[in-house]
Order: C-alpha cells, then sequence, then structure tokens
C-alpha cells in the first residue's frame, strides 16, 4: 500500500516564528488532507488540497502530485498552533480508508 | 451546524462488558467511517458505510460490529471488550467516497479497558 512520511518528527519554536512541515507519498494521489490534532486530541480539517496551492490566514499549503509531496507552511506562530500536524492520503485499492502519516509534533513556545 | 458528532467522549469498561459508541452527522453525507488511533500506530480503519443500511469491513474490524439504521447516525458495538481494545475511536465522514471524498472527523471517544 501507500507510504506517508512526514518530516520532521518534532519541531520547537518561539511564538511569532515560521515553519515548514513536509509529507512525502509513494504513489500518485488525487486527494491529500493535512489535519491538525489539537492537545484535546480534536483532529481539525486544514486543507483539503490534492494539487496547487492553497491559504488560509497564516497557513498555506502546496502539493506537487507529480513529485509525491505537500508542504505545509505556518507563518508567524502562535502557542494555540501547537499539537499534532498529520497529512494524509487515500489508499487507491482495497478497503476505502486515508493512510496517515507518523505526524509532526510541534510545540511553539510563548 | 454541529458537523460529525460522538458519544460518549470518554467511557471505561472491564473486560467482557459491552458498549455502543454513537456517530452523529448534519452534513447530509453519504459516506461514514470508524478509525482507532493508537500510540504509534496512526488511524486505522475499522468499518466504513457507503450508506445508509450498508456496511464493510476496513483494515481492524475483529471484535466490533456496527450498523447504519440511519443515514445521519453510524454506530460502533463492541460486544465483549478487550484491554486490546483501549484506545481513541474517531467516526468521520465524506460526500464521496474516498479516495476523492474529503473526510471530516468528529471529536472522538477516548475508551479504556480494564
Amino acid at each position: 500500500g501507500i507510504q506517508v512520511e512526514q518530516s520532521p518528527p518534532d519541531l520547537i519554536l518561539q511564538e511569532g516564528a515560521n515553519s515548514t512541515l513536509r509529507c512525502n507519498f509513494s504513489d500518485s494521489v488525487n486527494n491529500l488532507q493535512w489535519f491538525h490534532q489539537n492537545p484535546w486530541g480534536q483532529l481539525i480539517n486544514l486543507f483539503y488540497i490534492p494539487s496547487g496551492t492553497k491559504q488560509n490566514g497564516r497557513l498555506s499549503a502546496t502539493t506537487v502530485a507529480t513529485e509525491r509531496y505537500s508542504l505545509l507552511y505556518i507563518s508567524s506562530s502562535q502557542t494555540t498552533d501547537s499539537g499534532v500536524y498529520f497529512c494524509a492520503v487515500p489508499q487507491k485499492w482495497g478497503a476505502q480508508k486515508l493512510v496517515f502519516g507518523q505526524g509532526t509534533r510541534l510545540t511553539i513556545n510563548p | 451546524n454541529a458537523g460529525v458528532t460522538q458519544t460518549p467522549k470518554f467511557r471505561v469498561l472491564k473486560t467482557g462488558q459491552s458498549m455502543t459508541l454513537l456517530c452523529a452527522q448534519d452534513m447530509n453525507h453519504e459516506y461514514m467511517y470508524w478509525y482507532r488511533q493508537d500510540p504509534g500506530m496512526g488511524l486505522r480503519l475499522i468499518h466504513y458505510s457507503v450508506g445508509e443500511g450498508t456496511t464493510a469491513k476496513g483494515e481492524v474490524p475483529d471484535g466490533y460490529n456496527v450498523s447504519r439504521l440511519k443515514k445521519q447516525n453510524f454506530l460502533l458495538g463492541l460486544e465483549s471488550a478487550a484491554p486490546s481494545q483501549t484506545s481513541v475511536y474517531f467516526c468521520a465522514s465524506s460526500n464521496e467516497l474516498a479516495p476523492a471524498g474529503e473526510q471530516f472527523f468528529g471529536p472522538g471517544t477516548r475508551l479504556t479497558v480494564l
């Protein structure tokens, strides 16, 4: 099945810093999602981005499907951005499921 | 518009007890999913449904049953709970069958089996 790798696994920054999170996947996809799992465990949809670039406030994402990667940019980080960021892509065959990466744990210190 | 909701939020069971987790969505989505999240394992699909009255097995279905009697509800049952079922359970819904559809997740249910 498709493999999803995220980097870095951990990232610690000061408030106000910018960050880039990367998601690599092993096969072509027609769907990619970015999620934020907050410290309370909730999975928040950030982007549905099969290709191209999208922006939502301080967050933006770019997926280059032909090169099998996606990037999540966070600018002017705030402490509320802390948590784990997951990317997920669909498995091509068999059961209909999203395959999640292992996540990037982001800690923003005041 | 509440999106996807789950009840209960927390539950502690003893080995052998049974329980039902309820998932409800108000987005008129056809497709619904149950995942479990375990440390180091990511999210794994338990069961899913492509419409009212239908269910199908996912990646880790053993020990669970599901029902989709109404379009907006998807129930996950544990008939005889085991400690290996200690996990966080997430329900999701989508308006298109994966791989095309964006999935929206509920807040999760944290289950502990003693």
